[in-house]
């Protein structure tokens, strides 16, 4: 099984900032397995990008995916309000699907 | 529109069961898989397992292996997950979620249930 680690655990920013988040798998994976999700208190997921870099519809452009290999990253260009929330990267490798912990942006 | 509608919120004792249902629309229903998940109070989120909608085939996780039960009736479209021997640990939000083959992701997921486990 792929164990995915997320960092870091709680990100504390301002609107306008950046916002870098890691997702680190415990072996190699191909990049088409790799998706990202975004969950506010209440709600259910929503994904957000998938094959790790390519945004899903409704997805603003502000929010990127890179990565291969063992290490992918989401990157939100300037935070808006509603992007507070927690973020998991989540991987299916043939047999089974892994979650990270998330990630959880705060607002600083 | 795509929509995955699940059941109502539940509480039960330790060591009953839980059926919670996620009824599909606005999609050929035979074309997905459909998996659950579940989010435990402060916890991420935890994959359960997935059923295929034709054949009814499934794959549970292992840790789940002995107390969930996933089915589906394809004349409704509604897919079930049944949870025994429950426990407090048990007491989280259970999602259910289609999976697209094209994309490898969870694109539609249901609003959650509730399960709540309490003497």
């Amino acid at each position: 099984e792929i164990v995915l680690t997320q960092s870091p655990g709680t990100l504390s920013l301002s609107p306008g900032e950046r916002a870098t988040l890691s997702c680190r798998a415990s072996q190699s994976m191909s990049s088409s397995q790799l998706a990202w999700y975004q969950q506010k208190p209440g709600q259910a997921p929503r994904l957000l990008i998938y094959g790790a870099s390519t945004r899903a519809t409704g997805t603003p452009d502000r929010f990127s995916g890179s990565g291969s290999g063992t290490d992918f990253t989401l990157t939100i260009s300037r935070l808006e309000p509603e992007d507070f929330a927690v973020y998991y990267c989540q991987q299916y490798d043939g047999s089974s699907v892994t979650f990270g912990g998330g990630t959880k942006v705060e607002i600083k | 529109q795509v929509y995955l509608v699940q059941s109502g919120p539940e509480v039960k004792t330790p060591g009953a069961s839980v059926k919670v249902s996620c009824k599909a629309s606005g999609y050929t229903f035979t074309d997905h898989y459909v998996n659950w998940m579940r989010r435990a109070p402060g916890q991420g989120l935890e994959w359960m397992g997935f059923i295929g909608p034709i054949a009814g085939n499934t794959n549970y996780a292992q840790k789940f292996q002995l107390s969930v039960t996933m089915t589906r009736d394809t004349s409704t479209g509604t897919v079930y997950m049944e949870l025994t021997r429950l426990k407090s640990d048990d007491t989280a939000v259970y999602y259910c979620a289609r999976w697209t083959d094209s994309i490898n992701a969870f694109d539609v997921w249901g609003q959650g249930t509730v399960v709540t486990v309490s003497a």
